[in-house]
């Protein structure tokens, strides 16, 4: 079965400080990871996305890093401000796009001031 | 560009009623994909839908139906309405579908 693994549930973190949400993956077909964030009352926004011949990708204070072996994937927030705080999701997608985007379940994270 | 609208963007119906919702796309995205978003399951995908052919279906039953039309844009269906279809219904448009998806605000249905 096609799973993304997510994990923490929720996270608090300090602001200036790095929030880490991690995923895990099974399906070796997945070629394309993307992470998304989402704010109250709106639709998820793609944050950053990396494929699987990339270790890591970054872009301003987004990183992810990216272990193909271990079939696992995180996000990095640099120096996390309290307009972070939102629900993020990582996603995984098949080569060819069958199935659309498999979603992991999601971290709630919140930056205290 | 203007992002991917859908619309109502609130919608209130009763059990065994059906509903219909609707995507536009962004301009000159030709694959329309619709997703379920629910508290317990997370994201889930129900379908997509490039050049008015259903490409993709995920494992959602036969109420669950959609079409797309000439211009890309895209409806989705949901007859005889359960309460477990009350949900977030979010649409997302890409070039082709193999390349990233934009997502639109997503219409919240509620099933009494």
């Amino acid at each position: 079965q096609q799973q993304v693994k997510q994990s923490p549930q929720s996270l608090i973190v300090q602001k200036g400080g790095i929030s880490i949400i991690n995923c895990a993956y099974e399906n070796t077909a997945f070629d394309y990871f993307p992470w998304y964030q989402q704010f109250p009352g709106k639709g998820p926004a793609l944050l950053i996305a990396i494929r699987p011949d990339v270790s890591e990708k970054k872009e301003g204070r987004f990183t992810i890093s990216f272990n193909k072996s271990a079939k696992q994937f995180s996000l990095h927030i640099m120096d996390s401000q309290p307009g972070d705080s939102a629900t993020y999701f990582c996603a995984a997608r098949m080569r060819g796009g069958a199935d659309g985007l498999t979603f992991g379940k999601g971290t709630h994270l919140i930056i205290q001031p | 560009k203007a992002g991917v609208t859908q619309t109502p963007r609130y919608l209130i119906k009763t059990r065994g009623q059906q509903v219909t919702l609707s995507c536009s796309p962004i301009s000159g995205h030709r694959s329309v994909s619709w997703y379920q978003q629910t508290p317990g399951q997370g994201l889930q995908f129900l379908f997509e839908y490039f050049s008015e052919t259903q490409r993709n279906k995920g494992n959602f039953p036969g109420r669950f139906s959609g079409r797309q039309f000439s211009n890309s844009r895209s409806e989705m269906n949901v007859s005889t309405l359960e309460l477990g279809d009350s949900a977030l219904y979010l649409c997302a448009s890409s070039l082709d579908g193999a390349e990233t998806q934009y997502f639109g605000p997503g219409t919240r249905l509620l099933v009494l």
